[in-house]
C-alpha cells in the first residue's frame, strides 16, 4: 500500500521569503502525485499534480513542485510567499493502476509573518 | 455551478444518535469517496465507490455505512454516533479510473460534533 509523509507539521516564514514544503511517499508501484491547499474553513483545492513527463510541474498561485523518483519525493516550492498563502497544504498520491484512492499526508501548516 | 455539494455544513449530535451526511455531484463522475479530517492526521478515507451500486471500505470504515444507488449521490450514514466521530467530513469525486489524471473535486465539508 502507498503512504505519504510530510516532514514538517508547521512552517513559519516571513513574507516575500522562499518556502519549501517537503513530501516523501512510499509505493511499490507507480503513482500520481498531488498537492492540495486548504484555506481556513474551506475545502481542498488542487494546487498541482504530477502525472508523467517533466519532473518539474507548475501550479496555481506561483507554486511548483519537483518529482524525484530516486528519492521518492515531491517537494513543493514557492520563490516568494505572500500573506494570502497562509493555509494548510496536503501532499497526496494515488495508484496509476487500480482503485483510484487518494492517500494523504498529515498536512503542513504554512504561516506567513509580515 | 458544477461541483460537489455537501449538506449540512454543521451538525451537533448526541451520542447514540444516527444521521446521514449528504453528498451530491453534477459532473457525472464515476468515482466518489468520503474522508474525515482530524488535526495532525491529514485526511483519511472512510468509504469509496467506483460507480453506482459498487462501494468499498477505506482506511477507517467502522461506524459508517454508505450506498450508491445513483451516479450523483453518495450519502454517508452514522449508525450510532460516538464522540470519536467528531470531525470534519469531506466528500470528493473524480471522473473514474482515469480520474487520477484529472484530480479530485472536493466538497466544502461538514463539521460534525458528537456530544
Amino acid at each position: 500500500a502507498q503512504s505519504v509523509t510530510q516532514l514538517d507539521s508547521q512552517v513559519p516564514v516571513f513574507e516575500e521569503a522562499p518556502v519549501e514544503l517537503r513530501c516523501n511517499y512510499s509505493s511499490s508501484v507507480s503513482v500520481y502525485l498531488f498537492w492540495y491547499v486548504q484555506y481556513p474553513n474551506q475545502g481542498l483545492q488542487l494546487l498541482l499534480k504530477y502525472l508523467s513527463g517533466s519532473t518539474l510541474v507548475k501550479g496555481i498561485n506561483g507554486f511548483e513542485a519537483e518529482f524525484n523518483k530516486s528519492q521518492t519525493s515531491f517537494h513543493l516550492r514557492k520563490p516568494s510567499v505572500h500573506i494570502s498563502d497562509t493555509a494548510e497544504y496536503f501532499c497526496a498520491v494515488t495508484l496509476i493502476q487500480g482503485a483510484q484512492k487518494l492517500v494523504f499526508g498529515q498536512g503542513t501548516r504554512l504561516t506567513i509573518n509580515p | 455551478n458544477a461541483g460537489v455539494t455537501q449538506t449540512p455544513k454543521f451538525q451537533v449530535l448526541k451520542t447514540g444518535q444516527s444521521m446521514t451526511l449528504q453528498c451530491a455531484q453534477d459532473m457525472n463522475h464515476e468515482y466518489m469517496s468520503w474522508y474525515r479530517q482530524d488535526p495532525g492526521m491529514g485526511l483519511r478515507l472512510i468509504h469509496y465507490s467506483v460507480g453506482a451500486g459498487i462501494t468499498d471500505q477505506g482506511e477507517v470504515p467502522n461506524g459508517y455505512n454508505v450506498s450508491r444507488s445513483t451516479t450523483e449521490d453518495f450519502p454517508l450514514r452514522l449508525l450510532s454516533a460516538a464522540p470519536s466521530q467528531t470531525s470534519v467530513y469531506f466528500c470528493a469525486s473524480s471522473p473514474g479510473y482515469r480520474g487520477g489524471t484529472y484530480g479530485y473535486t472536493f466538497g466544502s465539508g461538514t463539521r460534525l460534533t458528537v456530544v
